[in-house]
């Protein structure tokens, strides 16, 4: 069974499309995150949501919003796609750490901008 | 910012142990050392976490100096899926949210 599932695998699309990626995890965990990875293969975080409340986001364009209609789903929606945007975005998801529990991050979403 | 520094890259030789340094001299009494892999076209993965004591799991064993202020990652017996770029987190908390800041990581190479 899949732990963390993203929607598509792979998306190209035009500058000032927008586009929406989805995942799920099926952990029952409380907290999900979505990540950017560029082309020089830096990882950062963009957004975390526990419980559907939005916890963290790290100073990323307001085309970015993410959605969670549900605890075990957080979609990412993005409008005016830019160059700059193409990456590869992993999702990843977490408990609420009561110690130290690692996050499981699902396959990644290569978005290419053209 | 990244609050660990790691080397670059390093190589090994298959089924030789690796140790895979990490300093993080700024590290504070309540952040968790986290270390993270991520194998080619694949999200990362976690590999091992600890506090202050050494641990050990079924994939890797983590040796943490008593200062705290840096920890080696030890692979006893490295195969050729063990090449991947290997990350040392400090882990931060936010309202239950854990914060990874991912720095450039290790790429390990193993040669057969």
């Amino acid at each position: 069974d899949t732990a963390v599932s993203q929607t598509p695998k792979y998306l190209v699309t035009q500058m000032g499309n927008d586009k929406s990626i989805k995942c799920e995890q099926n952990l029952g965990h409380d907290t999900m995150y979505w990540y950017k990875q560029d082309s020089k293969k830096f990882l950062k975080i963009m957004f975390s949501y526990n419980n559907k409340e939005l916890i963290i986001n790290e100073t990323v364009p307001n085309r970015f919003s993410p959605k969670s209609p549900d605890k075990a789903h957080l979609n990412l929606h993005i409008n005016s796609l830019e160059l700059g945007d193409s990456a590869v975005y992993f999702c990843a998801s977490s408990q609420v750490p009561s110690g130290a529990y690692e996050q499981y991050f699902g396959p990644g979403t290569r978005l290419t901008v053209t | 910012d990244a609050k660990t520094t790691q080397p670059n890259s390093m190589e090994s030789n298959e089924e030789e142990p690796v140790h895979l340094p990490c300093n993080h001299s700024t590290i504070s009494g309540t952040d968790y050392i986290h270390w993270y892999r991520q194998l080619p076209s694949q999200g990362p993965e976690y590999v091992i976490h600890g506090l202050t004591s050494n641990v050990n799991n079924r994939m890797a064993s983590l040796a943490i100096a008593e200062d705290r202020k840096s920890s080696t990652l030890i692979l006893h017996r490295a195969t050729l899926r063990d090449a991947a770029v290997y990350y040392c987190i400090l882990r931060d908390v936010i309202q239950g949210a854990q914060k990874l800041v991912f720095g450039q990581g290790t790429r390990l190479t193993i040669n057969p």
